[in-house]
């Protein structure tokens, strides 16, 4: 069992630029989720894939967001004109299908938007 | 809406001694619990659930939580904290519609020798 892998681990960019991050989800699970965690808070939750579907995005995920999950497999986020409150850490869950299934999660990518 | 509170932003407690983290939720039907642990610059590690059955669940690294309907609390308990336990820990309740989870705010965990 590899895990979630999620890359990079950390990203530096300029205020406007766009950004990507990849996230391998655990390789039998259907569900992946993309969460954002700023300093002392909890993980918030942006959107959510079932196999390639994406199914739910939450308010937090303006417009120049956008993730992708075209085969069902990884899934990229990206940010586009990045903004100074993008930074935080965004972390990638996945699990199996049912309510009893437990979010394995990612290390997560750091974003700083200087 | 579901959501979980917790109540302390930090919690410290010397090496040996029992140790208590607290949660709090408030949901519609019957909730789905969990606590993750993070280590710095780590992402969630799973410890435990509550879906049904005996209040008293055990997880990871000898970590146990007891659900209680009456008080609508799930609390983190360790009967001898170590030092390697001092890290963060979040609450979280499952949405049902969605399986998303909804997390608590994270209480800092600081075991000391």
């Amino acid at each position: 069992d590899t895990g979630v892998s999620q890359d990079p681990r950390h990203k530096i960019t300029k205020r406007g630029q766009n950004v990507t991050f990849r996230c391998d989800p655990i390789s039998e699970h259907n569900r992946l989720y993309w969460y954002r965690q700023t300093l002392g808070q909890g993980p918030e939750f942006l959107t959510y894939f079932q196999n390639e579907a994406q199914l739910e995005k939450s308010r937090l995920l303006s417009d120049r967001f956008s993730a992708e999950r075209p085969k069902g497999s990884f899934s990229t986020l990206e940010i586009q004109r990045t903004e100074q409150g993008d930074s935080a850490m965004y972390l990638c869950a996945s699990s199996l299908e049912g309510d009893n299934s437990p979010l394995h999660f990612g290390n997560g990518t750091r974003l700083t938007v200087t | 809406a579901q959501s979980v509170a917790q109540p302390e932003d930090q919690v410290n407690v010397a090496e040996g001694n029992p140790l208590t983290v607290k949660c709090t939720y408030s949901v519609s039907g019957n909730p789905y619990l969990f606590w993750y642990v993070q280590y710095p610059n780590r992402g969630l590690q799973f410890l435990l659930k509550y879906i049904t059955g005996d209040n008293l669940v055990k997880g990871s690294y000898g970590f146990e939580a007891e659900f209680n309907k009456s008080q609508t609390s799930f609390h983190l308990k360790k009967p001898s904290a170590l030092v390697s336990d001092s890290a963060l820990y979040f609450c979280a309740v499952r949405d049902m519609g969605t399986d998303k989870l909804i997390f608590g705010t994270g209480t800092r965990l600081q075991v000391f020798p």
